[in-house]
C-alpha cells in the first residue's frame, strides 16, 4: 500500500497570515496514464469532507483561489495564500493512482 | 445537482452484517467515467477507503477488509450498496459514499454520512 504522510498533523495560523501543509507519498504517484491523481479534501467540523484540489493542483468549482496545490513524484503541498476563519478544520490528502487508495492521517487547521 | 444519501442501520450487533445503500439523485449511477466508493471514519480518527464499483460492475476493496466487504449496484433504483460482515466494535464509524470522476481522479461528491455503531 501506498502510505501518505502529512506534516504537520496540528497547524495554529494567524488568520490573514499564509500557511502550508505537506503530504509526502511512500512511492511515485505518477500513474501509467501520465496522471498524477493526487488530490486534497477539507473537513469542517460536522461535516462531510470536500474536494478542494485534484491532480496536485487543480482546484475544483467554487474552491477560492486563496488555495493552491503543487508537488510532483512524492512531494505535495496545499498552500492558504491568506487563512481565514472558514478554513478552519481538517485537511487530508489522498492518492487514487493505486489500489487501495489511502489517505494522509490528517492535519487540523487552528486558529491561534 | 446530483446528491448521495447513506441509509441503514445505525446500530449492528457484534459479528453481525452491516449493510448500507447509497441512493444517487439528480444523475445517472450508469454512465461511463464515474466510479463510486465508500469511505469510512472512525470517531475522532481520519479516513479510511473500503472500496469502490465501477459503472461496468468491476469492485476494488481494501485488502484490510476484503474478506468481509462486498460493494454492489442497483442501477434500477440508482442506488449503490455495502455489505460488511462479522463486524466488531472497531467497524464503528461514519460511513460516507462518494463519486469519482475518472477525469478528476478525486472524490468531488459525497454523502453526509452516517454513523454505525456496532454494539450489543
Amino acid at each position: 500500500d501506498i502510505v501518505m504522510t502529512q506534516t504537520p498533523l496540528s497547524s495554529p495560523v494567524t488568520l490573514g497570515q499564509p500557511a502550508s501543509i505537506s503530504c509526502r507519498s511512500s512511492q511515485s504517484l505518477v500513474h501509467s496514464d501520465g496522471n498524477t491523481y493526487l488530490s486534497w479534501l477539507q473537513q469542517r467540523p460536522g461535516q462531510p469532507p470536500r474536494l478542494l484540489i485534484y491532480k496536485i493542483s487543480n482546484r475544483f468549482s467554487g474552491v477560492p483561489d486563496r488555495f493552491s496545490g503543487g508537488g510532483t513524484g512524492t512531494d505535495f503541498t496545499l498552500k492558504f495564500s491568506r487563512v481565514e476563519a472558514e478554513d478552519v478544520g481538517l485537511y487530508y490528502c489522498m492518492q487514487a493512482t493505486q489500489f487501495p487508495y489511502t489517505f494522509g492521517q490528517g492535519t487540523k487547521l487552528e486558529v491561534k | 445537482q446530483l446528491q448521495l444519501q447513506e441509509s441503514g442501520p445505525g446500530l449492528v450487533k457484534p459479528s453481525e452484517t452491516l449493510s448500507l445503500t447509497c441512493t444517487v439523485s439528480g444523475g445517472s449511477i450508469s454512465i461511463s467515467g464515474y466510479s463510486w466508493g465508500w469511505i469510512r471514519q472512525p470517531p475522532g480518527k481520519g479516513l479510511e477507503w473500503i472500496g469502490t464499483i465501477f459503472y461496468s460492475g468491476n469492485t476494488y476493496y481494501n485488502p484490510s477488509l476484503e474478506s468481509r466487504v462486498t460493494i454492489s449496484v442497483d442501477t434500477s433504483k440508482n442506488q449503490f450498496s455495502l455489505k460488511l460482515n462479522s463486524v466488531t466494535a472497531a467497524d464503528t464509524a461514519v460511513y460516507y459514499c462518494a463519486r469519482r470522476p475518472w477525469v478528476l481522479g478525486g472524490h468531488d461528491q459525497w454523502g453526509q454520512g452516517t454513523l454505525v455503531t456496532v454494539s450489543s
